[in-house]
């Protein structure tokens, strides 16, 4: 059975300070992984993807991977009340489908 | 909007009523994933299709659960005898290679 894990939260940041959230997957055949942020009530949206082991970076948000940890995570630099949401992690199943992880809930208090 | 496109947005619906759901995707992606997602969980599979045809079903699927995709273009998904149970957010997203997938706005089911 592969499976995502997250830790549910909330997490609670102060406004301007780096958000961690971290992910774990049981199966090592996964190749990639994807964060997806999704508000309350809406559906999920792409922020990033990463496949390969180290960083990888877009604007505010950097993305890391260590496969043999089996270990994925997002930081989000600078954060702001706009950036409180649900963070999914989702690994692909040897390129057929995705399967999420519960969500991590993220506060940034001003 | 070239997004991905959902109907209906919301669905009520009575206890053994029979329901459709249609996802139109972008238009040059080739996958189609339908999901379903229940309060404080992560989105859950349910079935995926590459042009027409549907390459995998969740064994979660049960047989009152049908989806198609004609022609590769627009996809539906009927839920026959709705039950309680099947209240949730159902999702569809579709991709162009197995890298991204993008999400539309989603049908809220709610079954009295």
């Amino acid at each position: 059975q592969k499976e995502v894990e997250q830790n549910s939260g909330p997490l609670s940041v102060p406004e301007g300070a780096i958000a961690s959230l971290n992910c774990t997957y049981s199966d090592r055949g996964s190749q990639s992984f994807f964060w997806y942020r999704q508000y309350s009530g809406k559906s999920p949206e792409l922020i990033m993807f990463i496949y390969s082991n180290g960083d990888k970076e877009d604007g505010r948000f950097t993305a890391q991977l260590n496969k043999a940890s089996q270990y994925v995570s997002l930081l989000i630099r600078d954060s702001q009340p706009s950036d409180s949401a649900t963070y999914l992690c989702a690994g692909d199943n040897y390129g057929q489908n995705f399967v999420f992880g519960p969500g991590t809930r993220l506060s940034v208090l001003p | 909007d070239t997004g991905v496109s959902q109907n209906p947005r919301h669905k009520i619906t009575k206890r053994g009523q029979n329901v459709t759901f249609r996802c139109d995707p972008i238009s040059e992606h080739n996958r189609l994933y339908w999901y379903r997602q229940t309060l404080g969980q992560g989105p859950e599979f349910l079935t995926y299709f590459q042009n027409e045809a549907q390459l995998e079903k969740s064994r979660l699927l049960s047989d009152r659960f049908s989806a198609e995709r004609p022609k590769g273009s627009f996809s539906t998904l009927e839920i026959q005898r709705t039950e309680q149970g099947d209240s949730a957010m159902y999702l569809c997203a579709s991709s162009s290679r197995q890298i991204e997938a993008f999400f539309g706005q989603g049908t809220r089911l709610t079954v009295v």
